[in-house]
């Protein structure tokens, strides 16, 4: 079984200040990791995702995240926010070879302060 | 065309009406998915079809009834539905699923319950 873990619900940030968002995962085998973003009425967008290949992954729009095993997180930074940053972002556990399940986090709201 | 549509945007329907949501994908992606969104929730997994066929049902009720007529197309069928049946309904399709197959979502369809 897996299981994903969002450390914030809330983070909110000045434009031009870096980005942080937390998420820890539990899993019993190797996982893919996904980020997506959702902006308001609209559908979830893939960021990044970890595959078992580099532990660094560099995503769309700036983003990226760092997959560290020994610490079982897989936590989201940008360099930079940007108002257009404003959105919620999902952190997301896959399942094993041959289920087509993920396993969402609650969700980090983003706000960019002007 | 890298784009999962959905139709309609907005839905609204009566407790004894019938209606269909729509999903198209013509990116060649084989597994197919429907999920419910609650505001400010993740996205609960109602349905998967793989290659055409239906793989996973999460317990959903008999009143939505998913129909996957070709490998670009994915419909869910709403018949005598609950005002708590008000979501965002989204779409997703993947190249085959598994863990390493990143799912790509669509816009969604608001429905509303009266």
């Amino acid at each position: 079984a897996q299981s994903v873990t969002q450390l914030d619900s809330h983070v909110s940030v000045s434009e031009g200040t870096p980005v942080l968002l937390r998420c820890n995962y539990s899993s019993s085998y190797s996982p893919s990791l996904f980020w997506y973003v959702q902006h308001p009425n609209k559908g979830l967008q893939l960021l990044l995702k970890y595959t078992s290949a580099a532990t660094l992954v560099k995503g769309i729009n700036g983003f990226e995240a760092e997959f560290k095993k020994s610490e079982t997180s897989f936590h989201l930074t940008k360099p930079s926010a940007h108002m257009s940053d404003a959105a919620e972002y999902f952190c997301v556990v896959s399942g094993l070879i041959g289920n087509e399940k993920l396993t969402f986090g609650t969700g980090t709201r983003l706000t960019i302060i002007p | 065309d890298t784009e999962v549509t959905q139709t309609p945007k907005h839905l609204v329907m009566g407790m004894t009406n019938k209606k269909s949501l729509k999903c198209e994908q013509h990116m060649g992606h084989r597994a197919m998915y429907w999920y419910k969104q609650k505001a400010k929730k993740p996205p609960e997994l109602m349905f998967v079809y793989s290659y055409e066929k239906l793989s996973i049902n999460e317990s959903v009720p008999s009143r939505f009834s998913p129909e996957c007529p070709n490998s670009s197309l994915l419909n869910l069928h709403l018949h005598a539905l609950q005002p708590e049946d008000s979501a965002l309904y989204l779409c997703a399709s993947s190249f085959r699923g598994g863990p390493n197959n990143e799912q790509f979502f669509g816009p969604g369809t608001r429905l509303t319950v009266l």
